[in-house]
């Protein structure tokens, strides 16, 4: 079975800061991971996926996130925190059989001025 | 581009009453996927289909149902409705079903609230 897991249900940073979200996964199969961002009373975006063509992966809005087996982590970052960044943040995995998402329980950021 | 288009986008009930929430996928898509999401948590899985057929099925109460038309647009039908229903229901779309790398693509969602 898949499952994600999200450290830190907050996370508070200053405008300009890196941004670090955290994501650890389990799988047992190879793992497809995506970062999705929700505003308030909006819809899930697709921020970035993992499809293992490549461990380090580009997204929109300046973030990445970096695939590391040996940790089964998918750490989401941003160099520079902007405040429009503030918003709720979900790292999900594919089940192994179908293409139905599990959501880890998500992670607020918070962007100060 | 098109989006995913969800209605209503609001909704109020009473308790025991039904409901039908509406989901038009993106053109050429032909599988979408129902989620829940109650207050201040993470979206669940409910219900998928594929060209028509259900394809997956997660933690759906049996009071609901939902199915695919043949112009794959999806409707998910909530009968008995209880308080603990009152959440954000979200449709996502794809195009492949089988292509698990597929991105999903989520609509703004209908927030239901039963009273």
């Amino acid at each position: 079975a898949q499952s994600v897991t999200q450290l830190g249900s907050h996370v508070s940073v200053s405008e300009g800061a890196l941004v670090l979200l955290r994501c650890n996964y389990s799988s047992s199969v190879p793992p497809y991971l995506f970062w999705y961002v929700q505003y308030p009373n909006q819809g899930l975006q697709l921020l970035l996926k993992y499809t293992s063509a490549a461990t380090l992966v580009k997204g929109i809005n300046g973030f990445e996130a970096e695939f590391k087996k040996s940790e089964t982590s998918f750490h989401l970052t941003k160099p520079s925190a902007h405040m429009s960044d503030a918003a709720e943040y979900f790292c999900a995995v594919t089940s192994s059989n179908t293409g139905k998402l599990i959501f880890g329980q998500g992670t607020t950021l918070q962007v100060k001025p | 581009a098109a989006g995913v288009i969800q209605s209503p986008r609001h909704l109020i009930k009473e308790k025991r009453e039904t409901a039908t929430l509406k989901c038009y996928p993106i053109p050429r898509h032909d599988t979408v996927y129902w989620y829940q999401q109650g207050p201040g948590q993470d979206p669940q899985f409910l219900i998928s289909f594929y060209e028509k057929m259900q394809s997956d099925k997660g933690s759906i109460p049996d009071r609901f149902s939902a199915q695919q038309f043949s112009d794959y647009h999806s409707e998910l039908n909530m009968s008995s409705l209880e308080l603990g229903d009152s959440a954000l229901y979200f449709c996502a779309s794809s195009s492949q079903w089988r292509e698990r790398t597929d991105t999903q693509y989520f609509g703004p969602g209908t927030r239901l609230t039963v009273l």
